[in-house]
């Protein structure tokens, strides 16, 4: 079984600094990796998704995310934040067996300081 | 808006009740997942419903049952509740085509069950 790893649980910056939040998968096989984000109070939205292709993901709201194969890691950067991404964010998987089951990291609380 | 409603958005139960959560899908899909996200954690796959019929199950105890309607929509449902049920519950909905390729999934707002 696929599990996933976000080793940042909580994370706090100020206005404009960059942000790099780590994600760690185990699954050798084909996987689709997501990244999605949970601002108070709403429901969960997809920020960017890998399915094939070029390992540099480009997502909405400036965010993106690489893909590394040999390091198992899907990492979201984003070169300067605002005080509007302030949200918990989450990674996911999705294995190639598995139908559309999503496997989720425990995720990381970010906190943009104005 | 992702087009996916939940309801209730909130629920107290006592231990030892029932509950039954609703879910309506995107329209256009035909696939729908639930998912159990306790405080604190990422939410925890429970089960997934394809045209009716149980199509995956995470590591859940069988007293947490679903359905799925012809118009695709859903429920969740939990017998003999227990504290540690008190979770907020995600329904996902997407499109699966031949193949089983899958369309990213769409999250409701979810509901949050309070047990006492």
């Amino acid at each position: 079984a696929q599990s996933v790893s976000q080793h940042n649980h909580h994370v706090i910056l100020s206005e404009a600094a960059s942000l790099e939040l780590g994600c760690n998968y185990s699954y050798g096989g084909t996987v689709n990796l997501f990244w999605y984000v949970q601002y108070p109070g709403q429901h969960l939205q997809l920020l960017l998704k890998y399915f094939s292709g070029d390992p540099l993901v480009k997502g909405i709201k400036g965010f993106e995310a690489e893909f590394i194969k040999s390091k198992f890691s899907f990492n979201l950067r984003k070169p300067s934040v605002q005080w509007s991404d302030t949200a918990e964010y989450f990674c996911a998987v999705n294995a190639d067996n598995a139908g559309n089951m999503l496997t989720f990291g425990g995720g990381t609380r970010l906190m943009v300081k104005p | 808006e992702t087009g996916v409603t939940q309801s209730p958005t909130h629920l107290i139960k006592t231990r030892g009740q029932q509950v039954t959560l609703r879910c309506s899908s995107q329209s256009g899909h035909n696939t729908v997942s639930w998912y159990q996200q306790a405080l604190g954690q990422g939410p925890q796959f429970i089960f997934q419903y394809y045209r009716e019929e149980e199509n995956g199950r995470g590591n859940f105890p069988p007293r947490f049952s679903g359905l799925q309607f012809p118009n695709y929509s859903s429920e969740l449902n939990v017998n003999a509740l227990e504290l540690d049920d008190s979770a907020l519950y995600l329904c996902a909905s997407s499109s699966a085509g031949r193949g089983g390729a899958h369309t990213e999934a769409f999250f409701g707002q979810g509901t949050r069950l309070t047990v006492v």
